[in-house]
């Protein structure tokens, strides 16, 4: 099965601050990897992922993500967060029928 | 919002206790999966449920089990519950379609097990 392994647990960023979260998965042959976000009482949101081709993907809100099969890494970034952007956010991979998440990583973004 | 809703949102049960949580899925989907999510985790996959049959299932005890109705609603039963049972638990709708398919998650149903 595959599994996901986030880096960073807690990051705290100010405002126009860049971003960059840690996501590395288990090898397996051909992968589907998301990233969700988990916004405070609400539901998790898919912002991107990634199933073929062009290997930097796009998402909602200004998200991006770099698949890069050689380390094994699917990183989000965003280029400037804003407050709004404090959440938790996960990465997954799917394995089967299953997505097998990372433990997430709670980001705080301050004024 | 995704479509997906579940209930109840909070829930106390005493343990030795049996629950049911319910989940309606998005419309067009097929196919529900349950997660459940402990403080401080990611999420960990219980099972998925596909033309009524579980098709699919994470490393939980058999006292979880669950069904998918016609209408491809679904419920999650725990039998027996334990402290530990106490989580978030998602449930996720989705078109059961090879592998290029995508989830939508529920907010959840809060389980306090006490």
């Amino acid at each position: 099965a595959q599994s996901v392994s986030q880096h960073n647990h807690h990051v705290i960023l100010s405002e126009a601050a860049s971003l960059e979260l840690g996501c590395n998965y288990s090898y397996g042959g051909t992968v589907n990897l998301f990233w969700y976000v988990q916004y405070p009482g609400q539901h998790l949101q898919l912002l991107l992922k990634y199933f073929s081709g062009d290997p930097l993907v796009k998402g909602i809100k200004g998200f991006e993500a770099e698949f890069i099969k050689s380390k094994f890494s699917f990183n989000l970034r965003k280029p400037s967060v804003q407050w709004s952007d404090t959440a938790e956010y996960f990465c997954a991979v799917r394995s089967g029928y299953a997505l097998n998440f990372g433990k997430g990583t709670s980001l705080l973004v301050t004024p | 919002e995704t479509g997906v809703t579940q209930s109840p949102t909070h829930l106390i049960k005493t343990r030795g206790q049996q629950v049911t949580l319910r989940c309606s899925s998005q419309s067009g989907h097929n196919t529900v999966s349950w997660y459940q999510q402990a403080l401080g985790q990611g999420p960990q996959f219980i099972f998925q449920y596909y033309r009524e049959e579980e098709n699919g299932r994470g490393n939980f005890p058999p006292r979880f089990s669950g069904l998918q109705f016609p209408n491809y609603s679904s419920e999650l039963n725990v039998n027996a519950l334990e402290l530990d049972d106490s989580a978030l638990y998602l449930c996720a709708s989705s078109l059961f379609a090879a592998m290029n398919t995508e989830a939508f998650f529920g907010q959840g149903t809060r389980l306090t097990v006490v």
